[in-house]
């Protein structure tokens, strides 16, 4: 089964801050990544499929990046409404969601 | 418009069935799968395992032996039957819909889950 390791596991930041999220995968994931957005008390949104695209009525501040192992999700501006838990999931072989990274504000 | 409601027991004694339904509108169960995801109290989500549209299922290996995932398209319902239930099997249930592009798949639809507490 394929493992998903999310970092760091809490990320506090300023408003305005550029903010890096990683995931990585125990084997190749051939770009087969996504990114999820959970806010408390609220089912997983999607923002990004395939490792980089963005999901229809996701702002532009949000990308993702990487290749075989190793992913990111970069927010550009942080702002207030970002703070929220970020999960990656990945779907080479069947579903493994990362543990996440709970985002909040300094 | 595409909807999904888990509904069940709010409380499992240890080493009991857990049973839950999923109900969905705004699609045939026929030509999408469900899928099962399931999220301890402030932890991570966890793929349970799915129904395709051709009835196939798929499980997550750590789950496999005691999982059961199946569904009635005349009632448009899926149901997820858990036995052996033990405290760390208490979380949030949801059931989701998966959304295909020609290069990705994502859970695009859920329900708003349904909290299941394992405790004697």
């Amino acid at each position: 089964d394929i493992q998903m390791t999310q970092s760091p596991s809490l990320l506090s930041a300023s408003v305005g801050d550029r903010v890096t999220l990683s995931c990585k995968a125990s084997q190749n994931i051939y770009k087969y990544l996504n990114w999820y957005q959970q806010k408390l008390g609220e089912a997983p949104k999607l923002l990004i499929y395939y490792t980089n695209s963005l999901q229809t009525g996701i702002p532009s501040r949000f990308s993702g990046s990487g290749s075989g192992t190793d992913y990111t999700l970069t927010i550009s501006s942080l702002q207030p409404e970002d703070v929220a838990t970020y999960f990656c999931q990945q779907y080479n072989s069947w579903y493994t969601f990362g543990a996440g990274t709970k985002l909040e504000l300094k | 418009q595409v909807q999904l409601k888990e509904s069940g027991p709010g409380l499992v004694q240890p080493s009991q069935t857990l049973s839950l339904t999923c109900t969905v509108s705004g699609f045939s169960l026929t030509s999408y799968d469900v899928h099962w995801v399931r999220q301890p109290p402030g932890k991570g989500l966890e793929w349970m395992g799915g129904i395709w549209g051709d009835g196939s299922t798929a499980y997550n290996s750590a789950l496999k032996s005691r999982l059961s995932i199946s569904r009635d398209t005349s009632k448009s319902q899926v149901f997820l039957k858990m036995n052996s239930l033990q405290t760390e099997d208490t979380a949030i249930y949801f059931c989701t819909r998966l959304m295909y592009t020609t290069d990705s798949n994502w859970f695009a639809y859920w329900g708003q889950g349904t909290l299941v507490t394992v405790s004697s």
